[in-house]
């Protein structure tokens, strides 16, 4: 069992609220990572870190942000929640060198009302 | 860039049979290749990971095998149960890259 935490697993938020999706991984990974999976779709990477104070944009445009002043700790944030930004949104670390294994959290289903 | 394909992209069979998941890749410079397991509105988990200097890993009824030089994965699941439903992704970390780049999954189902 991976030892990655995500919270909360569901949530449903009106328009214009900000929100921050809690991600925490006990592994000691300086390296992780944010997914954005809509239902039936592929995963699109968002936002990356490769330890403390180090963040990099994805693959995928995303409004939202990240910060990583702790090395367990990978919060995203959205300053303004949209509908579009419904989706489920996963986090994942992984071990700085080879062989680079991944393990992911359980995930946050977002819905914006 | 890396573009990982997974086909089929579903697939229906009954109980006891055995199958086989194909996942090919564009760029052989990788690190690992990983399968995960996602059920629908969860996580991923990790099934196998496969290191580049590898040809295969094998964990229980699941075998999953690794080519470079043809860009090719193939995961092998042995006598399937309805236990095994689920959306099947192929992942894999480039040595130019950042992150796991994924393909678009293989949806499993298995009928009693």
């Amino acid at each position: 069992e991976a030892d990655i935490y995500q919270t909360p697993r569901y949530l449903v938020i009106g328009t214009g609220k900000k929100i921050t999706l809690e991600c925490s991984q006990t592994m000691g990974h300086d390296k992780m990572y944010w997914y954005q999976q809509d239902p039936g779709m592929e995963l699109h990477l968002i936002h990356y870190s490769y330890g403390v104070n180090s963040t990099e944009k994805g693959d995928l445009s995303s409004e939202s942000t990240v910060s990583r002043i702790r090395t367990e700790h990978f919060p995203l944030t959205l300053e303004s929640a949209r509908p579009s930004h419904t989706s489920q949104y996963l986090c994942a670390s992984s071990t700085t060198g080879v062989p680079y294994e991944a393990f992911f959290g359980q995930g946050t289903r977002l819905t914006v009302v | 860039k890396q573009e990982v394909t997974q086909i089929p992209a579903a697939l229906s069979v009954p109980e006891g049979e055995n199958l086989v998941l194909n996942c090919s890749f564009t760029d052989s410079a990788i690190y690992n290749l990983q399968w995960f397991r996602q059920d629908p509105g969860k996580g991923l988990t990790s099934l196998l990971l496969i290191q580049s200097s590898q040809r295969e890993q094998t964990s229980g009824r699941l075998n999953a095998s690794l080519d470079k030089s043809s860009g090719r994965s193939t995961l092998y699941i042995a006598a399937s149960q309805p236990g095994d439903s689920a959306t099947y992704l192929c992942a894999l970390f480039s040595n130019s890259g950042y992150a796991l780049n994924f393909g678009k999954g293989t949806s499993l189902l298995v009928t009693p």
